[in-house]
């Protein structure tokens, strides 16, 4: 069964330090999403692409953070420099479908960021 | 921010037991779904309901959505220990989804 694959799956950083997460979607989603999600809490977005193009990405602190998705497979989310704040759980997700419509998404493990 | 909300934040339940679980939201939406998330893992969707429709089953799930009173519900029925996890409802809008903060919920065997 295809999967949502990102890496690392634990990382642990000190405070000023540049971070950088991977996702690769399951094959054929056109669409790409960036999630964190704080321990108690529901996942938030941070950004959403389709294809190589960023849909939506109101919602993420572009002063220290930047996310690209080059060929539209595979994409990275970087965070620079990190705050301890920025410590949560970094969740990808993917979907079959375009914008407009939202459907399912398919959730990799996510990467579970300390900021020490 | 998030828009939605779910009620009650924990339930305890004993194997066998119903669980219902209650979210609201606050904006127009296109369908509203409901995932499920084990400890520290990755969220699995379990449902989708469109905003025309009222009821929908999958399996043990029954999901309702009354869109005049922006709210939903999801029942397990005869709930086992593996269903012990975080549920969250997500509001689907344009073309993204808004979460709620979940529900945690415990079957004790």
């Amino acid at each position: 069964e295809a999967e949502v694959a990102q890496s690392p799956r634990y990382k642990i950083t000190e405070k000023s330090q540049a971070v950088a997460f991977w996702c690769d979607p399951i094959s054929g989603h056109a669409t790409l999403y960036w999630y964190r999600q704080i321990l108690g809490q529901g996942p938030e977005l941070l950004v959403q692409f389709q294809d190589e193009s960023v849909v939506d990405d109101s919602q993420l602190p572009k002063d220290r953070f930047s996310a690209e998705r080059l060929k539209g497979v595979d994409s990275t989310l970087k965070i620079q420099p990190a705050e301890l704040g920025d410590s949560a759980m970094y969740l990808c997700a993917s979907s079959l479908l375009r914008v407009p419509t939202s459907g399912e998404q398919f959730f990799g493990p996510g990467t579970r960021l300390t900021v020490l | 921010s998030q828009q939605g909300e779910e009620d009650p934040q924990a339930l305890s339940i004993q194997e066998g037991e119903n669980a219902t679980m209650n979210c609201s939201y606050k904006t127009s939406i296109n369908n509203l779904q409901w995932y499920r998330q084990n400890s520290g893992r990755g969220l699995v969707h379990l449902i989708l309901i469109r905003s025309n429709e009222r009821e929908k089953h999958s399996g043990r799930l029954r999901v309702t959505l009354d869109t005049s009173k922006k709210s939903s519900s999801l029942l397990i029925t005869a709930s086992r220990a593996a269903d012990t996890a975080s549920y969250f409802c997500a509001a689907s809008g344009y073309s993204t989804l808004t979460f709620g903060k979940g529900t945690m919920l415990l079957v004790s065997p």
